[in-house]
């Protein structure tokens, strides 16, 4: 079963300090590839995709994914964070093949806590 | 993006108890679904609510215990039937976003709360 891998449960950084976030996923074929933040008492936003193309996408707020394919990876950075990148983050995938739904696969999610 | 409204936002409901969430979406989509966040863990999609047919449930998940009704293309309920304290989570719908490309927009989640 296709599956997603966060490596980071809880990460604690201080401002202005560089963020990266593993995300690893399990399945050899095509995949489209989002990370999703929820800041505290808000809903699910999405922060970035991957679909095709340049590997390294840029997102909101300064955020950028790389996708390594050989890796099966995609993980998160930020060159400095800032306390409002205080939030849960989730890396999902969707796979495709048949029956294929858009069905959304989420990883465990990282608790980031940037300290002022 | 879509704009999605969940109601109730919050509910603390006795156990053997039944609860209707509304998932309501400010403008037509094909898709929606229906997931769970259980406290401290990651989002499981329950089923897939299909306008006009029956909803596509995920395994581990059954109908006659979440119920899913979708009447047109902008709204859609769940019901949480016969609650017990293991089903204490938020649920969100999400929908498929409009240009397609598989994006998905989540409502801001109702928290459940079962006693």
């Amino acid at each position: 079963a296709q599956s997603v891998s966060q490596h980071n449960h809880h990460v604690i950084l201080s401002e202005a300090a560089s963020l990266e976030l593993g995300c690893n996923y399990s399945y050899g074929g095509t995949v489209n590839l989002f990370w999703y933040v929820q800041y505290p008492g808000q809903h699910l936003q999405l922060l970035l995709k991957y679909f095709s193309g340049d590997p390294l996408v840029k997102g909101i707020k300064g955020f950028e994914a790389e996708f390594i394919k050989s890796k099966f990876s995609f993980n998160l950075r930020k060159p400095s964070v800032q306390w409002s990148d205080t939030a849960e983050y989730f890396c999902a995938v969707i796979v495709h093949g048949s029956g294929n739904t858009g069905k959304l696969i989420f990883g465990q999610g990282t608790t980031l806590q940037v300290k002022p | 993006s879509a704009v999605i409204s969940q109601k109730p936002s919050r509910d603390i409901c006795q156990r053997g108890t039944s609860l209707t969430i509304q998932c309501q979406v400010d403008s037509q989509v094909t898709m929606m679904f229906w997931y769970r966040q259980q406290p401290g863990q990651s989002l499981t999609l329950i089923a897939t609510a299909n306008q006009g047919s029956e909803a596509t449930y995920e395994s581990g998940f059954v109908i006659d215990k979440f119920p899913i009704s979708r009447p047109n293309l902008t709204f859609s309920t769940l019901t949480v039937s016969n609650m017990s304290p293991e089903d204490s989570s938020i649920y969100l719908c999400s929908v498929l976003g409009l240009a397609g490309f598989y994006e998905q927009y989540f409502g801001p989640g109702t928290r459940l709360t079962v006693t």
